[in-house]
């Protein structure tokens, strides 16, 4: 069974640039999230959809990220415009049930 | 409340001995307790996870130990290997809210050294 598929795997940009992360789930999976880790840090959840639906985006900035699921597959994140404090590791992640089964990431370095 | 608490931040440990990690929770709705697993430029994998109704579960060399009324989770790794060497996070959800949010440790780097 192939893995979380993750794209690009590095992104530099200058701040107030604007930036985009794609993500292909194991197939099957409803469940889509999306993690930000700081370095350092553990992986903090920005948003979660179930299908293409979202179930929790509280802790997504939104006046700057906005994420979609396409047709319950893939999705993307996106920052616009970007800020210094945004640098970090981007993961996606899915689940069937209660697994969650996370991509490489993506590592985002803002200058 | 919602936060899950961590440590040590790291940890050197010899070969064959044995890496003991904790963690502790504040919001008694929590109700699955994962430990990930981390390797550089990789995602976090599933190690084993246990649910309140136990106290331990036991996977390999991988034990979870469980206490309920003190809000304390631990993962205890016997005969640790330089292959362990690794980033470990423990992560908190409430499985029976239905959203399977998982709130993470700070992590814990672990160095195994031969």
């Amino acid at each position: 069974e192939a893995g979380v598929a993750q794209s690009p795997r590095y992104k530099i940009i200058e701040k107030r640039q604007s930036v985009a992360f794609w993500c292909n789930p194991i197939s099957g999976h409803a469940t889509l999230y999306w993690y930000q880790q700081i370095l350092g840090q553990g992986p903090k959840l920005l948003i979660q959809f179930q299908n293409n639906g979202v179930v929790d985006d509280s802790q997504l900035p939104k006046d700057r990220f906005s994420a979609e699921r396409l047709k319950g597959v893939d999705s993307t994140l996106k920052i616009q415009p970007a800020k210094l404090e945004d640098s970090a590791v981007y993961l996606c992640a899915s689940s069937r049930e209660r697994e969650q089964f996370f991509g490489p990431g993506t590592r985002l370095t803002v200058l | 409340q919602q936060q899950v608490k961590q440590s040590p931040q790291s940890l050197i440990v010899q070969k064959g001995g044995i890496s003991i990690i904790n963690c502790a929770y504040e919001n008694t709705a929590f109700d699955y307790f994962p430990w990930y697993q981390q390797f550089p430029g990789k995602g976090p994998a599933l190690l084993i996870a246990i649910r309140p109704d136990v106290s331990e579960k036991k996977e390999g060399r991988f034990t979870i130990s469980f206490n309920k009324s003190a809000k304390q989770f631990s993962l205890h790794i016997m005969d640790s290997q330089p292959g362990d060497s690794a980033t470990y996070f423990c992560a908190a959800a409430r499985l029976s809210g239905g959203y399977n949010k998982l709130i993470f440790g700070a992590g814990t780097r672990l160095a195994v050294h031969p």
